[in-house]
Parts: C-alpha cells; structure tokens; sequence
C-alpha cells in the first residue's frame, strides 16, 4: 500500500484564497483524522471520520475552515478565506481501529501570504 | 481539560550521551499514552503504553508509564545523530477516538 496520500505537498497563497488540501487514506481504514501542526501550538487535531461521517470537529478553529468526506478513499479540508495565521503543515491519519493505530500523511506544508 | 505537558522542549547532546524525555498528563479516563518521533516529515510511531511499571524496549530506545503520578518517561541510551528529532507523546481517553499531543521535545544529538 502507498500509505496515506496528501496533496498538494505545498501550497503558497494570498491571504484571502481558497485554500483546498486532499487526502487518500490507506485502503480499508475506516478513520480518518485532520492536524494541523505549528511550532506554538503543536500538533493539534482538527477534526476526524470514521466511516466517512465527521465524529468531533471541536478542533476546527473557526467557520473558515469545513472538511468533507464523500467517500472512503478522499477527504478534503478547506480554509475559506485564508488568513496569515493558517500557515501550518497540515497532516491526515488513517486508521483501521482508532487513534492509537494512525499512520499519518507525509502533510501539506501551507504559506498563506 | 484534556493535557500533556512534555520537557525539556529542546535537548542538545552528543553522540554517546543517555537522555530521558518527560511526559506527565492529565486526561479524563486515560486509556493509553504513545510515543511519536518526528524528522522532517510525519510523525511516526514508536510506543503504546497502557499498563503502569512495564517497560516497552527497542533496540537502544525504552519507555515506562506511571499511571499513579501521570507521566511516562522516554529513555535513549548512545544517542546517535539519526536519533534528532522531535518527540511527540499522546494520550487517549476511553470516551474519545482522539489523542491530545504534547508540544514535543526537539532532540539535536552532534557527533
């Protein structure tokens, strides 16, 4: 298996974009879990699926930000609009029986401008 | 509120040298505590810890959990420089499918 899939790997982009960041989690996994990691906050876990309906998204930092998940192979995460302050690397995990089995994304790296 | 407190932040070494990373918690219903290391890119996986006094051991890495006192305490012994890295501890609670991260330790080990 190629593990969990994220792209784009980077995205650089103006304040006040769309931002949109995918993930393809490993085959027969049925959670799927969003971070969001900077130097002050850390690691911190935005919101999570399993079986493709969205369990906690208490971690979403505000309305700007929505995540979908269509089907059990893709999940999206969105920032409408961007701000400066959403410049984080962006991870997704996958799991088959919970968050203590996760294997994370390699992450999308965003700059917001 | 959920947390995890993890110190030193940061722990400069050299090859050769034993270091212990600190992790205490506090979190509601504790189910297990796990290790991450983090190079460059994702975190990867190096420790579940469930059950207090036992030691889970690889190669020249181990770690225990107190469950009484809350903490667990990541050993590395003749750090080498592939050991820099960040490390990450995580704590589950029964009532979640979530783990709460600690801010990491950043390990640099120079030759």
């Amino acid at each position: 298996d190629a593990g969990v899939i994220q792209s784009p790997r980077h995205e650089v982009t103006e304040m006040g974009q769309e931002v949109t960041l995918r993930c393809k989690p490993i085959s027969g996994h049925d959670y799927l879990f969003w971070y969001r990691q900077t130097m002050m906050r850390g690691l911190e876990l935005l919101i999570y699926f399993n079986n493709n309906v969205p369990i906690d998204d208490s971690g979403m930092p505000e309305d700007r930000f929505s995540a979908k998940m269509p089907n059990a192979s893709f999940s999206t995460l969105k920032i409408q609009p961007s701000e400066p302050r959403d410049s984080a690397v962006y991870f997704c995990a996958s799991s088959q029986t919970g968050p203590e089995t996760q294997y994370f994304g390699p992450g999308t790296r965003l700059l917001v401008l | 509120e959920d947390k995890v407190v993890q110190s030193p932040l940061s722990l400069v070494v050299h090859e050769g040298d034993t270091v212990t990373l600190n992790c205490s918690y506090e979190v509601t219903n504790f189910r297990s505590l796990l290790w991450y290391k983090q190079e460059k890119k994702a975190p990867t996986f190096l420790f579940m810890l469930t059950s207090s006094g036992i030691e889970k051991k690889s190669g020249r890495l181990s770690s225990i959990l107190d469950k009484k006192e809350l903490f667990s305490i990541l050993n590395i012994t003749a750090t080498q420089t592939g050991d820099s890295a960040v490390y990450l501890c995580a704590v589950e609670g029964y009532n979640t499918d979530k783990l709460i991260f600690g801010t990491g330790t950043r390990l640099q080990v120079f030759p």
